[in-house]
């Protein structure tokens, strides 16, 4: 199994909502990545989990909230959103923090939030 | 700041042709780099990586080039096919103790490949 697996695919929320993007991957790898993409620009990193530890947190406001269950598995708790934070969420995996993303980090195909 | 940058938001290649797609980056603290692949609807792929120890990385149709001293790398698909039509984005990390636990990516760059 080479993939990351994102769902849903697709989430529309409201402002006074919560809900949570999940992301699974069986590779064995020990980094795992939030990324977040806005229309015509490039993917900006959100949060990194090393061995199921938060490793940065690349000051990200708390109505987004990650999770690192266990070494497959990593959630990201939305509560209270803007419009603004509308975007492509991504999720990735690599063999762990430290490779550089040498083998390339593997990206799920995303979660396409729309906040109402 | 941009740090990792594609000039050229769009290039169109005539199918069997050769496809430049270039990148510029600025901070000397990035020592490697990668190019990544994505279609709509899908997250992005891995495509070719290179150490800053090296000035050429090669993997089937695909070359990545860098020059340092410029800070700039390019990637050349030949023959192009119209698979390859997606958008490219570069990406850098850092040394240790410096970035290295992420990626930044420039802009991306999107290639149409024409039959």
């Amino acid at each position: 199994d080479t993939e990351v697996t994102q769902t849903p695919k697709h989430l529309v929320m409201g402002m006074t909502n919560k809900k949570s993007l999940k992301c699974e991957q069986h590779m064995g790898h020990r980094a795992m990545y939030w990324y977040k993409q806005k229309a015509k620009k490039p993917p900006e990193l959100m949060f990194v989990y090393s061995y199921e530890k938060l490793s940065i947190n690349e000051s990200v406001p708390s109505r987004f909230s990650p999770e690192c269950p266990n070494s497959s598995l990593l959630n990201l708790h939305l509560h209270a959103l803007q419009p603004e934070d509308s975007a492509l969420y991504l999720c990735a995996s690599s063999q762990d923090k430290w490779d550089r993303g040498i083998y390339g980090y593997t990206f799920g195909s995303g979660t396409r939030l729309t906040v109402v | 700041d941009q740090q990792v940058k594609q000039n050229s938001p769009s290039l169109s290649v005539q199918e069997g042709r050769i496809s430049i797609l270039n990148c510029d980056y600025t901070n000397s603290m990035f020592d490697y780099f990668l190019w990544y692949k994505k279609y709509p609807a899908e997250g992005p792929t891995f495509l070719i990586s290179i150490s800053s120890i090296k000035d050429k990385n090669e993997d089937g149709r695909f070359t990545v080039f860098l020059n340092k001293s410029a800070k700039h790398l390019s990637l050349h698909i030949v023959p192009s096919q119209p698979g390859d039509s997606a958008v490219y984005f570069c990406a850098a990390s850092g040394r240790s103790n410096f970035g290295n636990e992420k990626l930044t990516f420039g802009t991306g760059t999107r290639l149409t490949i024409i039959p």
